[in-house]
């Protein structure tokens, strides 16, 4: 069974770092493409980048370029989305989400999300 | 990228049909078949509906279909029932490096 299983929920303050990860289990690690959606409070969903565990390949949403770093650690089956020096504007949920085999057509399975709360 | 456009709420009473339209432009809804469609519950994660268009996974009912002209997508729920209530998101491959945009999302209420 394809899982993603995300990092729990955590509360920083803003100029703090943060980095909450996405583990896959059930299928092979290497072979999809792993994208980042961010939802802020009472919107909609906005993709902010993808990654291929496999040989590493990053791209980003021109939104997101710059604001986040997406990685993958690929010996414990993870990717990770990171921030250097959070905002109360990064307070939303975020959801890691994948591809299925060979295409970008559209997202396949989702991890259940990660609430990322900024406040001083 | 702009967001692509969804009416922000609709309704129906159990046993009709609704149709959620979800407008883009000539650079990703209208210049790709990759249109997806996912429902969220409250609290939830998003869960894949429809795919490329008209495409449903293993496991969707087939009261969901999908259809596009244009710059504009549709996804229509027939035999609307209790547990259809959700949001409802489209989304477009767009491109580029690549790129998706996602629609701002619909309400569905089942009166």
């Amino acid at each position: 069974e394809v899982q993603l299983e995300q990092s729990g929920a955590e509360v920083k303050k803003p100029g703090e770092s943060l980095k909450i990860s996405c583990k896959g289990s059930g299928y092979t690690f290497t072979n999809y493409w792993i994208g980042w959606v961010r939802q802020m409070p009472g919107k909609g969903l906005e993709w902010m980048g993808i990654i291929y565990p496999g040989d590493f390949d990053t791209r980003y949403s021109p939104s997101f370029q710059g604001q986040v770093t997406i990685s993958a650690d690929k010996s414990i089956t993870t990717a990770y989305l990171q921030w250097s020096s959070l905002k109360a504007s990064d307070t939303a949920m975020y959801y890691c989400a994948r591809h299925p085999s060979g295409t970008w057509s559209y997202f396949d399975y989702w991890g259940q999300g990660t609430l990322v709360t900024v406040s001083s | 990228q702009s967001a692509l456009t969804q009416p922000a709420s609709v309704s129906g009473s159990p046993g009709q049909s609704i149709t959620i339209s979800c407008t883009g432009t000539s650079s990703d809804v209208g210049n790709y078949n990759l249109v997806s469609w996912y429902q969220q519950h409250p609290g939830k994660a998003p869960k894949l509906m429809l795919y490329e268009v008209t495409k449903r996974p293993s496991g969707v009912s087939n009261r969901f279909s999908g259809s596009k002209s244009g710059n504009t997508a549709s996804l229509t729920i027939s035999g609307l029932q209790a547990e259809d209530e959700a949001d409802y998101y489209c989304c477009s491959y767009a491109g580029r490096s690549p790129n998706w945009v996602f629609g701002g999302g619909t309400k569905l209420t089942v009166l």
